[in-house]
Order: C-alpha cells, then sequence, then structure tokens
C-alpha cells in the first residue's frame, strides 16, 4: 500500500522552463512534507518543506503547493536549469510520532539545454 | 556534505552471508534512521534508533537487525542474506524537536551474488 506517490517516473523540460513535480499522499496524518533531490551516486539532498498548516512555501527558485483537501502537494521549479536534472523524491511525515519519512518512488527531471 | 558518513560504500558478497553497515550521523543528531532502495524504488523505511533506544519499526526483516551505540554511530547488520536484499541502503540522522528534514548518507549499495 504506497501512502505517498508519484505518478510521474520522468519529466522533461527546455531550461528556462517552469518544472512542475507532482506527489499525492493518502495518510491524512501525514502533517509534514518535503521533497528531496537525488544524484546519482548520492544521498538524497533537503530542499524544500511544507507544513500542513500552510498552503505554500518558497524558497528561492524552488515553491511547493500543499492542497490537503486533494492529499496533493507539487514542487515549481522557476527558471529550471540543467543542474536540476536529478530525482526528486516526494516525502511525508507524521510528526506526533517517530518521525521517520514515508517516500514516493521519485520523478526523474531532465532539464534540456 | 551532509556530515552522515557511511561505510562501506560498496559491498559485494555471497548468498547467506552476513554483512554490517555503518553510518556516523551528524555531530549532534540523536537520531539515526535506515531506509532501504531496491531498483527502480523509493526509499523504504526499516528503524529508527533515538539515543540508543530503538524509536521505531518499518519493514524490517527478522533477518535484518540494528543498534546504535553509545558514541551514536549505528550498524545495520544484514544475515543470511539472499539476492532480493541487493539494494542500496542509506543512513540518515536528525535532531530531535519540531519539523525538522533529515540529512542523508551516500548510501552503502549491497550487491548480493
Amino acid at each position: 500500500d504506497q501512502q505517498v506517490k508519484q505518478n510521474s517516473p520522468s519529466l522533461s523540460v527546455q531550461e528556462g522552463r517552469i518544472s512542475i513535480l507532482n506527489c499525492d499522499y493518502t495518510n491524512s496524518m501525514f502533517d509534514y512534507f518535503l521533497w528531496y533531490k537525488k544524484y546519482p551516486a548520492e544521498g538524497p539532498t533537503f530542499l524544500i518543506s511544507i507544513s500542513s498548516i500552510k498552503d505554500k512555501n518558497e524558497d528561492g527558485r524552488f515553491t511547493v503547493f500543499l492542497n490537503k483537501s486533494a492529499k496533493h502537494l507539487s514542487l515549481h521549479i522557476v527558471p529550471s536549469q540543467p543542474g536540476d536534472s536529478a530525482v526528486y523524491f516526494c516525502a511525508a511525515q507524521i510528526t506526533g510520532s517517530a518521525r521517520q519519512l514515508t517516500f514516493g518512488s521519485g520523478t526523474q527531471l531532465t532539464v534540456l539545454p | 556534505d551532509s556530515g552522515v558518513t557511511q561505510t562501506p560504500k560498496h559491498l559485494i558478497t555471497a548468498t547467506g552471508q552476513r554483512v554490517t553497515l555503518r553510518c556516523s550521523p551528524r555531530s549532534g543528531d540523536l537520531s539515526v534512521y535506515w531506509y532501504q532502495q531496491s531498483l527502480d524504488q523509493g526509499l523504504q523505511f526499516l528503524i529508527q534508533y533515538y539515543n540508543g533506544e530503538e524509536r521505531a519499526k518499518g519493514n524490517i526483516l527478522e533477518r535484518f537487525s540494528a543498534q546504535q551505540f553509545p558514541d551514536l554511530h549505528s550498524e545495520l547488520n544484514l544475515s543470511s542474506l539472499e539476492l532480493g536484499d541487493s539494494a542500496l541502503y542509506f543512513c540518515a540522522s536528525s535532531v530531535e524537536g519540531g519539523r525538522t528534514e533529515a540529512f542523508f548518507g551516500q548510501g552503502t549499495r549491497l550487491t548480493v551474488v
């Protein structure tokens, strides 16, 4: 039972355009959401997060949107750069618990020059 | 550099064998998490330790065990290895209290032949 789903295994965008990565979750107990970026042969690197009490969080070129009623979140990257090419993982957490992360299966983003 | 150190980076072993993966968390982090990433899958939570005590268990097989030592480093022991145990094993650490992201090591790639 996948509680966090990333339905697009891959996404290609042109440099300078917007990249939109999507994530759906099923467990309504999740109250904190994170995006991680992963390059080959490296561990996941934290990118941005959002609490369930917010619907938007920005950090530079990265914005995460949360739609609690739809149990959906998205990561927007504007403008996309070739260095953004990586696997992006969506993760969710129940902060009152041991705080382990439940991950989606990842989306491979390729930014074309 | 996340500050989380995992050794070894690569490990090749035969079926039926036992291996130990090691993780040193970031300085000051009391929580250590172990995750498994099989081919083209998301990261699956295995187990968490906090300050030497087991805090949470995920989908960890009975053949696998872990511990956290007084100096806070952690070891993941995998025994009676099977071909299907071949995967990337990641360790992550985090501070306790509030909503904080976990920092990941570079992982250990285990190949069972």
